[in-house]
């Protein structure tokens, strides 16, 4: 069964350009989640999804980022426009609905220069 | 205000020799904890979890400790492989409204088994 599939894998970018980062959850998962990990530092959720549903978006910085999970599958995370301090990697997960464990995929290492 | 947290930054065991990995947590809503390993450049890995009824889970070398009246949970890894060598995650989830919350994570403890 394939895994949680991010990409792109590395973005360099400079600060005030826009940026997006694209996810496939696991076949059939409906709940969807985004994380945000600094350096040294666990992932930090951002939002979660249940179905095409965002049901926690409170720590999503709505000034700058969005995300939207369109027909409940794929999800896109943007950043619009793009700070230093969003340097960092961007996790995304998916579980099935109701359940407590997640899966993540290999992130998205983002610097903004 | 840290929800979750692994006090010890690293950790460095022989190889064969037990490997214990400790997390505390103060939310007293959390009714589910896991463990995640995560190699450098990947995502983490799911290793293994507790719910806050039970107070041991065990799958392999791997044990999860739970002490709910200390808030205080433990991986116990025997005998540790230089394969487990990795930065481990507690991370604990609280269910509400039809669907399992966020995790909250702590800040990772690096294990380095030594040969």
């Amino acid at each position: 069964e394939a895994g949680v599939v991010q990409s792109p894998r590395y973005k360099i970018i400079e600060k005030k350009q826009p940026v997006a980062f694209w996810c496939n959850p696991i076949s059939g998962h409906n709940t969807l989640y985004w994380y945000l990990q600094n350096l040294g530092q666990g992932p930090e959720l951002l939002i979660r999804y249940e179905n095409e549903e965002a049901v926690d978006d409170s720590q999503l910085p709505k000034d700058r980022f969005s995300a939207e999970r369109l027909k409940g599958v794929d999800s896109t995370l943007k950043i619009q426009p793009a700070e230093l301090g969003d340097s960092a990697v961007y996790l995304c997960a998916s579980s099935p609905r109701g359940a407590e464990t997640q899966y993540f995929g290999p992130g998205t290492r983002l610097l903004v220069l | 205000d840290q929800q979750v947290k692994q006090n010890s930054p690293s950790l460095s065991v022989q190889e064969g020799r037990i490997s214990i990995l400790n997390c505390d947590y103060t939310n007293s809503m959390f009714d589910y904890f896991l463990w995640y390993k995560k190699y450098p450049a990947e995502g983490p890995t799911f290793l293994i979890s507790i719910s806050s009824i039970k107070d041991k889970n065990e799958d392999g070398r791997f044990t999860v400790f739970l002490n709910k009246s200390a808030k205080h949970l433990s991986l116990h890894i025997v005998p540790s492989q230089p394969g487990d060598s990795a930065v481990y995650f507690c991370a604990a989830s609280a269910y509400s409204g039809g669907g399992a919350d966020g995790l909250t994570f702590g800040k990772g403890t690096h294990l380095i088994i030594q040969p």
